[in-house]
Parts: C-alpha cells; sequence; structure tokens
C-alpha cells in the first residue's frame, strides 16, 4: 500500500504526558499537511511543510505542539504535557501538487 | 477569514432517492471547493473539486458546480445507494502558498435499503 500512513492509529496517555505521533507520507509528496478533527467535526488545519520547511502554522497549534519533517520526507508531530482537551483524531494529508491532498487514517488520541 | 458552512444532519434516505447536501462558503479570493468522503472506519478521501466559478467536478455519480455567486457548492446524486452511507464533508482551499483546507462540519449520510 502506497498511500499516507499514520503510527500509531490509536495513543492513550494521562494528562501531562507527551506524546509523538508519525506520519509517512506518499512518496515524492513535497507537501505536508497536520490537521486536528474532533467528533462530529470537520477537520482544522495546524500546520503545512514543503519539503523539510514548516511554511504555516495555524493560531491551534500551541507552543506546546511541535512539528518536524527532517529531510522532507515522514514528519513527527508532539504534544507536551498533554491535556484533556487535546483528545481529538489528528490527520496528516500529503500532496504531489495544489489541490489534491491524500488523507491518511489517522492517530486517535485520547487523553485521560 | 475562510468558513465553509454545511447543511446540518443526519440524513436519512431509501435507496435511489435523489440527494442533495447544501454547502456554502465565505472566501476571499477565488478558493478552489471540494467534497471529501468519510466511509466508516477510514479515513477522508477526496470525492470531487471544482478550480473555478461554473466548473462542474462528478465522480462516482455525484455532482456539484461551483457557483461563485451565490458562493455555493452543493453536492447532489440521482440514486443514492447503501454502500454511500458516509460523512460528507465541504471544504475549501486557500489562495496562499499553503493551499491548506477549510471544510465544514460534516454531513452524516444513511442510505436504508
Amino acid at each position: 500500500d502506497t498511500g499516507v500512513s499514520q503510527n500509531p492509529r490509536h495513543k492513550i496517555t494521562k494528562r501531562g504526558q507527551n506524546v509523538t505521533f508519525r506520519c509517512d507520507p506518499i512518496s515524492e509528496h513535497n507537501r505536508l499537511y497536520w490537521y486536528r478533527q474532533t467528533l462530529g467535526q470537520g477537520p482544522e488545519f495546524l500546520t503545512y511543510f514543503q519539503n523539510e520547511a514548516q511554511l504555516e502554522k495555524s493560531r491551534l497549534l500551541s507552543d506546546r505542539f511541535s512539528a518536524e519533517r527532517p529531510k522532507g520526507s515522514f514528519s513527527t508531530l508532539e504534544i507536551q504535557r498533554t491535556e484533556q482537551g487535546d483528545s481529538a483524531m489528528y490527520l496528516c494529508a500529503s500532496s504531489p501538487v495544489v489541490n489534491e491532498q491524500f488523507f491518511g487514517p489517522g492517530t486517535r488520541l485520547t487523553v485521560l | 477569514g475562510d468558513s465553509v458552512t454545511q447543511m446540518e444532519g443526519p440524513v436519512t434516505l431509501s435507496e435511489e432517492a435523489f440527494l442533495t447536501i447544501n454547502c456554502t462558503y465565505t472566501a476571499t479570493g477565488y478558493p478552489s471547493l471540494f467534497w471529501y468522503v468519510q466511509y466508516p472506519g477510514e479515513g477522508l478521501q477526496l470525492l470531487l473539486k471544482a478550480t473555478k466559478a461554473d466548473d462542474k467536478g462528478s465522480n462516482k455519480g455525484f455532482e456539484a458546480t461551483y457557483r461563485k455567486e451565490t458562493t455555493s457548492f452543493h453536492l447532489e446524486k440521482g440514486s443514492v445507494q447503501v454502500s454511500d452511507s458516509a460523512v460528507y464533508f465541504c471544504a475549501l482551499s486557500d489562495t496562499g502558498s499553503a493551499r491548506q483546507l477549510t471544510f465544514g462540519s460534516g454531513t452524516q449520510l444513511t442510505v436504508l435499503p
């Protein structure tokens, strides 16, 4: 399967712990996006990479959130000192060109 | 900022019924418009798109026309099937360099046999 993959698929953590999610985009897609989706809502944009450069960050991305994309390949999203409000589905999408984003299955985070 | 407003759900139809899911948007410039579908237990999939006014996107019997004058992109299908049961999201991408997507809140469609 050459689609976007995300790991882990599910993560349960206690409030205050740090978590890290990984996204492997479709090979050679230079654009990579992170979104967050809460129950009953559409996804909300978090951040955007073009190759290894993080070019856009949403105001939703508090200073507890950090994302990287070393070497322009896979990406990681880390949340420090998790809060219950961080519970959501975290989606990654990659794109070879504008107007064509391919989404991964998401990582569901539950903060207890 | 940009926003998308979708018809509230859930929507329940009988097989072979006509489907319309309304979507309107607010944006500066000339965004591209999309419909994504999320089947149970699966990730978001692009259903169709339109990149300029009066364009019609179509796929799998679904259609939507980019109406700039009414800022709308309503999704239609002439005859729905049980397999169309899913959550449908209307979205737009801005005209900035990132082209991130702004989504509506989604409409749950259930088709009964």
